[in-house]
């Protein structure tokens, strides 16, 4: 059972313009929603993080948006650059006492210039 | 500081060998994890340790063992591995969660090949 849906898989974007990545989840229990950014045989990096009880999270050019009474949170890219060009995971937790993470399938965003 | 280090970076590694993969974090978080990898897929957890202690072992099979010999040093013992084992291994660590800093900070990772 898949408890994080992300969509789209890939995406194209031009330079500029904005990157958006939606995913849903089912478990009511997660409260902790981070997004994580991985480049070609790197570690996931933390990106930017949201708790259910705000709707809106920015940090620069980075916007997580989240709608908790229909179970999905979103990503928005601003200005997006080809240094972007990577894949998004967005992932789920629960307040359980561990960050064990339940992962999207990720979307690979490619920005051309 | 938001580091977590793992060695090796590569590792190959026959079906007969012992290899360990090593973490270290310096951040005083007191959970790490093991996630494994594979192309194209997203991390999938292997295992959980707080405060030292095995906490999950995502039904693991036993040619992986796991090891926390202080709270920031984590390995990860391989013996008898298949091909199909190759992937990239991720060390993460956090805060124990009910301290209300959920975030967790990944390594690099180890990208094993099993040949």
């Amino acid at each position: 059972q898949q408890q994080v849906k992300q969509s789209p898989q890939s995406l194209i974007v031009q330079k500029g313009g904005i990157s958006i990545i939606n995913c849903a989840y089912e478990n009511t229990a997660f409260d902790y929603f981070p997004w994580y950014q991985q480049f070609p045989g790197k570690g996931p990096a933390l990106l930017i993080a949201i708790r259910p009880d705000v709707s809106e999270k920015k940090e620069g050019r980075f916007t997580i948006s989240f709608n908790k009474s229909a179970k999905q949170f979103s990503l928005h890219i601003m200005d997006s650059q080809p240094g972007d060009s990577a894949t998004y995971f967005c992932a789920a937790s629960s307040r359980s006492g561990y960050s064990t993470l339940t992962f999207g399938k990720g979307t690979m965003l490619l920005v051309s210039p | 500081d938001t580091e977590v280090t793992q060695t090796p970076k590569h590792l190959v590694m026959g079906m007969t060998n012992k290899k360990s993969l090593k973490c270290e974090q310096h951040m005083g978080h007191r959970a790490m994890y093991w996630y494994k990898q594979k192309a194209k897929k997203p991390p999938e957890l292997m295992f959980v340790y707080s405060y030292e202690k095995l906490s999950i072992n995502e039904s693991v099979p036993s040619r992986f063992s796991p090891e926390c010999p202080n709270s920031s040093l984590l390995n990860l013992h391989l013996h008898a591995l298949q091909p199909e084992d190759s992937a990239l291994y991720l060390c993460a660590s956090s805060q124990e969660g009910g301290q209300g800093r959920p975030e967790a900070f990944f390594g690099q990772g180890t990208r094993l090949t099993v040949v």
